[in-house]
């Protein structure tokens, strides 16, 4: 039963460019939600998408977008990339309703010069 | 707003001794789940510990308890018997609806 995947594990970008992440939930999941997680901080919510839709939106501008695939995977994606925008970025997924059982992924670590 | 306060930044405990991380939230709900995870070296975030807001026992798993007193919003965390693999960033953590809102960590030192 493979668990939460994400790709790639690392990733350099420069200021301006886009960059697109991914993420496989846990087996048997519909739900994917993405966390920014900077240095030395906790993670903060960006979004959550169920059904191939956002449901439910954290203090992010709408350089962060997503998008889920039937598969129930998701992407992220970060438009004009900042300095700020360096972190590692969490992908969780869970079941509709059982949000308190979320599972997380590795994560990818985000580079932005 | 929800907000989530972890106090010690930093703790470290000697093996095989216990130790308590502190955790105070902030919320207008009665009916909530409150977490701890752990976050190794290797980044990936690990369920410790739930504890479900409308339960008066306190949570256990192994070696891990938690202190939850919900009237003053406190959630602390002991760990006994501390082995040199919960070196590590923990987190607290509290769940409003579908959104995870976290503290900001306490890095724990094992001392061998």
């Amino acid at each position: 039963d493979a668990g939460v995947t994400q790709s790639p594990t690392h990733l350099i970008k420069t200021r301006g460019q886009q960059v697109t992440l991914r993420c496989s939930p846990k087996s048997g999941h519909d739900t994917v939600s993405w966390y920014q997680q900077a240095l030395g901080q906790g993670p903060q919510f960006i979004f959550q998408y169920y059904e191939e839709e956002e449901r439910q939106r954290g203090n992010f501008p709408d350089r962060f977008s997503g998008h889920q695939f039937p598969n129930y995977s998701s992407e992220l994606n970060v438009n004009a990339l900042l300095l700020g925008d360096s972190a590692l970025y969490l992908c969780a997924s869970s079941n509709r309703g059982e949000e308190e059982t979320q599972y997380f992924g590795p994560g990818t670590r985000l580079l932005v010069l | 707003a929800q907000t989530v306060t972890q106090s010690q930044p930093e703790m470290s405990v000697q093996e095989a001794e216990t130790v308590t991380l502190s955790c105070t939230y902030d919320t207008s709900e009665s009916d909530y789940y409150l977490f701890w995870y752990k976050q190794p070296p290797s980044r990936q975030m690990i369920l410790v510990i739930r504890q479900e807001a409308y339960k008066q026992q306190n949570a256990t798993e192994n070696r891990f308890s938690v202190n939850f007193q919900k009237a003053a919003k406190s959630f602390s965390l002991k760990i006994s018997d501390s082995q040199l693999g919960d070196a590590a960033m923990y987190f607290c953590a509290y769940i409003d609806g579908n959104q995870f809102y976290f503290g900001t960590g306490t890095s724990l030192t094992v001392i061998p």
